[in-house]
């Protein structure tokens, strides 16, 4: 079965502070890992897809990374607007269903 | 641009009561699905659609029914509420094989 886990649950960071979120996961065949921002009350926003180990993307002051076994969602120099919950995903070529993880909730404290 | 349009944004229901959670997308998405979300949880997959006519299930399909009669509507259907499906329900589509799902605002539901 996939899972995915990470951590930490929740980040306190003062602005500028960079830092990193984890997500580690088990598949049986990686077809994707998927980065969602979400914020309260909405719906999860796409961030990013990795297809393979050792890919990165950016974007503005986020940068997502792959390993075999973990992917990290490096922030740089956050703002009060990057506070969101962020959700890592997995998709297995064998099924149609991502596998979520429970989020890591950011905060950024002006 | 709309995307994914949900109603209701919240609906409280008695035990044994029937409703339908709405969907709709305007980006001509072929794919829509199903997701709860709750504390401690990660987003669940309940149904979902390859395209118009085409339904299957997915990770925790019971207690709820869908149908897909046309591209742009993916109704969720609940025929008798229960308070385990106490949840918020996100509809989400996406394009072809393009992974990058689109999601609604939510459904926040009670089941007393």
């Amino acid at each position: 079965e996939d899972q995915v886990t990470q951590s930490p649950e929740a980040l306190r960071l003062q602005e500028g502070e960079s830092s990193s979120l984890n997500c580690s996961y088990t598949v049986s065949g990686l077809r994707g890992l998927f980065w969602y921002r979400q914020d309260p009350g909405k719906g999860p926003e796409f961030l990013f897809t990795l297809y393979s180990a050792g890919e990165e993307k950016e974007k503005e002051r986020l940068k997502a990374t792959l390993t075999k076994k973990e992917s990290f969602l490096h922030i740089t120099a956050p703002k009060p607007e990057d506070s969101a919950t962020y959700l890592c995903a997995v998709a297995n070529f064998g099924n149609e269903k991502l596998t979520f993880g429970t989020g890591t909730r950011l905060t950024i404290i002006p | 641009n709309a995307g994914v349009t949900q109603t209701p944004k919240f609906q409280v229901l008695k035990t044994g009561q029937s409703m339908t959670l709405q969907c709709a997308q305007d980006m001509n998405h072929e794919y829509m699905s199903w997701y709860r979300q709750d504390p401690g949880m990660g987003l669940r997959l309940i149904h979902y659609s390859v395209g118009a006519g085409i339904t299957d299930q997915g990770e925790v399909p019971n207690g709820y029914n869908v149908s897909r009669s046309t591209t742009e509507d993916f109704p969720l259907r609940l025929l008798s509420a229960a308070p385990s499906q106490t949840s918020v329900y996100f509809c989400a589509s996406r394009e072809g094989e393009d992974e990058k799902l689109f999601f609604g605002s939510g459904t926040q539901l009670s089941v007393l």
